[in-house]
């Protein structure tokens, strides 16, 4: 099993670009999310989804959007990328039970915005 | 919404020493406090997490402990190697009956362990 992946891993974009990142996942798990982690901020959870066909904003949700048309993938769009979308994005799935919920990670994409 | 402060931000200790790394939440209704380890350039991995209908859970040299009256968790790492140099998360959620809360999770800053040799 590949476990959680993400495409591409690096990008530069100038602003007022879009992209699309592609997160995809083939644990079968109902639970996905995209985070950004930037220097000193830890890990913040932008637009996450519970299952195929629904989203759902997170803690900073704001010049993204998402969808999951398929429940093994989950996109997350900059319609027009901003300097202050320069992150590192992770996208990570679960199956919460009994109390549990291990998220597993991808291995994340770089994202600089000139 | 729930709010997690994690202390210290960066840590240096010695081969052999213990290190300690403290968190405190805000929602008295958080019970799911999870620890996520990431070395440089990787990603993410849960190292250990505590329900909180426990006080205390360990995992060979990696413990964690729970104090629900004072709302803080603590992960404590004993004879420390240099391979457990890395950043580490402290996170709290909200796991409610049914899976209402989706799972959320609220990330601690994270702390900075750098072991020496």
């Amino acid at each position: 099993n590949a476990g959680v992946t993400q495409t591409p891993k690096f990008r530069v974009l100038k602003t007022g670009q879009s992209m699309t990142l592609l997160c995809a996942q083939d644990m079968n798990h109902e639970y996905m999310y995209w985070y950004r982690q930037d220097p000193g901020m830890g890990l913040r959870l932008i637009h996450y989804s519970v299952g195929e066909g629904t989203t759902a904003k997170g803690e900073v949700p704001d010049g993204y959007n998402v969808s999951r048309l398929k429940k093994q993938n989950f996109l997350l769009g900059l319609e027009s990328a901003a300097p202050s979308q320069t992150s590192v994005y992770f996208c990570a799935s679960s199956f919460p039970r009994r109390g549990i919920n291990e998220q597993f990670f991808g291995p994340g994409t770089r994202l600089t915005v000139l | 919404g729930e709010n997690v402060e994690q202390h210290p931000s960066t840590l240096s200790v010695q081969e052999g020493d213990s290190a300690v790394i403290k968190c405190t939440y805000s929602d008295s209704a958080s019970n799911y406090f999870p620890w996520y380890k990431q070395e440089l350039g990787k990603r993410p991995q849960l190292i250990i997490d505590i329900r909180s209908n426990v006080g205390e859970k360990k995992d060979q040299r990696i413990a964690v402990t729970l104090n629900k009256t004072a709302k803080h968790f603590s992960l404590h790492i004993t004879e420390t190697q240099p391979e457990d140099s890395a950043v580490y998360f402290c996170a709290a959620s909200i796991y409610g009956a049914g899976g209402t809360s989706y799972g959320k999770l609220t990330f601690g800053q994270g702390t900075i362990l750098t072991v020496h040799p």
